[in-house]
């Protein structure tokens, strides 16, 4: 069964430095979705990508975020600075997008901690 | 902001037994409502959704049930069994297909469920 992947499970880093978090969507998805969780906390959506371009972002998605699709598998996001707080399970998520295919399915994860 | 609602952070049932889990939303504009499950260091597992045009969606041992005017659903998990340990997550997005689009999911809290064998 398809599959969203994850790379790498778990990322430590210096606070201030940059990190790139890398997912493979499901092949034949439209939309792609980043999501955290704080530990203790609840998930939360950072940010939806469809066509080439967010579609939407919450508020925690700043100037310190960014997100691409370099090439037709790869879906990736950078944190540019790290700051502590940052430190969570990243998830991606994608969507096949056409009409009652609305469920999103989500990768395994990326620990980021934030040292 | 808790648009999604899960008022028992956990619950214990006993193996062969029906588990019930309980959501409430406040959001009127979600069209469509999703179940995971999550273990531990691992992504959100998805289980089973229901659009907000149905009352009762069944997959197996899992049914969930939409009351929209209580804006309440309800996981239903039967016979459950100890492998259905974890975390469940009640999830809402939408609407899909409109303008002003709810795109992402917004999950509550989570209840952890127990089985006990």
């Amino acid at each position: 069964e398809p599959e969203v992947t994850q790379t790498p499970s778990h990322q430590v880093t210096q606070m201030g430095q940059e990190v790139i978090l890398r997912c493979v969507p499901i092949s034949n998805h439209l939309y792609f979705y980043w999501y955290r969780q704080i530990l203790g906390q609840k998930v939360e959506f950072l940010v939806s990508f469809y066509n080439n371009e967010i579609s939407e972002k919450s508020e925690i998605f700043d100037d310190q975020f960014s997100v691409e699709r370099p090439d037709g598998s790869n879906f990736t996001l950078k944190i540019r600075s790290t700051k502590l707080e940052d430190s969570a399970m990243y998830f991606c998520a994608s969507r096949f997008g056409l009409a009652g295919t609305d469920t999103q399915y989500f990768g395994p994860g990326t620990r980021l901690t934030v040292l | 902001d808790q648009q999604v609602k899960q008022n028992s952070p956990s619950l214990s049932v006993q193996e062969g037994r029906i588990s019930i889990l309980n959501c409430d939303y406040t959001n009127s504009m979600f069209d469509y409502f999703l179940w995971y499950k999550k273990y531990p260091a691992e992504g959100p597992t998805f289980l089973i959704s229901i659009s907000s045009i149905k009352d009762k969606n069944e997959d197996g041992r899992f049914t969930v049930f939409l009351n929209k005017s209580a804006k309440h659903l309800s996981l239903h998990i039967v016979p459950s069994q100890p492998g259905d340990s974890a975390v469940y997550f009640c999830a809402a997005s939408g609407p899909m297909h409109s303008k002003t689009s709810y795109d992402k999911v917004i999950f509550g809290p989570g209840t952890s469920l127990s089985v006990i064998p």
